[in-house]
């Protein structure tokens, strides 16, 4: 079945650090990925997303782009500031449209 | 568009109590969607709903789990004989169309706390 690997954390940087989360997954036919970000106390909300190999999602200065061939959708930003701490998702959606498979999180804490 | 509501927000019931959480989706989005979530993990699909039909079950979906959405509106999952393994933050979502690339918008949460 679908599967999401995501780097274990949690991840510490200083605030201006460049910031890499990896991610890798393993699916048949063509999902659709995304990033999602869950603030202390609040919902998970969609980040980015690519729904075809090659494809770069952006939002708030994050970037992953769909690696069909490294079956990758890494997450970076140059910059992270402090209100960037958070629980980052990789997660995909396969044919039918129906469930989200998602992987175990990655916590960031950005430090002043 | 109010965003997705689930309710209650925080839910402590006792082994054996029955329980019943309610999310009410984004006006107009056919799809809604249960997930639970685990504390260190990401949310883990539970089952779906296309208006008022239910899709597709996990098999971590029980025979003392049940969801419903009669209307094609809200949503109700119910828990029967609650196990202290049920304890977890319940997700709902829902999206607007049946289509691989679209956003599936999350309400917060319930956190069921079993005893």
């Amino acid at each position: 079945g679908d599967s999401v690997t995501q780097m274990e954390g949690p991840v510490t940087l200083s605030e201006e650090a460049f910031l890499t989360i990896n991610c890798t997954y393993t699916a048949t036919g063509y999902p659709s990925l995304f990033w999602y970000v869950q603030y202390p106390g609040e919902g998970l909300q969609l980040l980015l997303k690519a729904t075809k190999a090659d494809d770069k999602g952006s939002n708030k200065g994050f970037e992953a782009t769909y690696r069909k061939e490294t079956t990758s959708f890494h997450l970076e930003k140059g910059s992270v500031q402090v209100s960037d701490s958070a629980v980052y998702f990789c997660a995909l959606r396969n044919t039918n449209a129906g469930k989200s498979t998602f992987g175990d999180g990655t916590t960031l804490t950005v430090k002043p | 568009d109010t965003g997705v509501s689930q309710n209650p927000r925080h839910k402590i019931t006792k082994r054996g109590q029955n329980v019943t959480f309610r999310c009410d989706p984004i006006s107009e989005h056919n799809r809604l969607y249960w997930y639970r979530q685990t504390l260190g993990q990401g949310p883990e699909f539970l089952t779906y709903f296309q208006n008022e039909a239910q899709l597709e079950k996990s098999r971590l979906l029980s025979d003392r789990f049940s969801a419903e959405r009669p209307k094609g509106s809200f949503s109700t999952l119910e828990i029967q004989r609650t196990e202290q393994g049920d304890s977890a933050m319940y997700l709902c979502a829902s999206s607007p169309l049946p289509a691989v690339e679209e956003t599936q918008y999350f309400g917060p949460g319930t956190r069921l706390l079993v005893l």
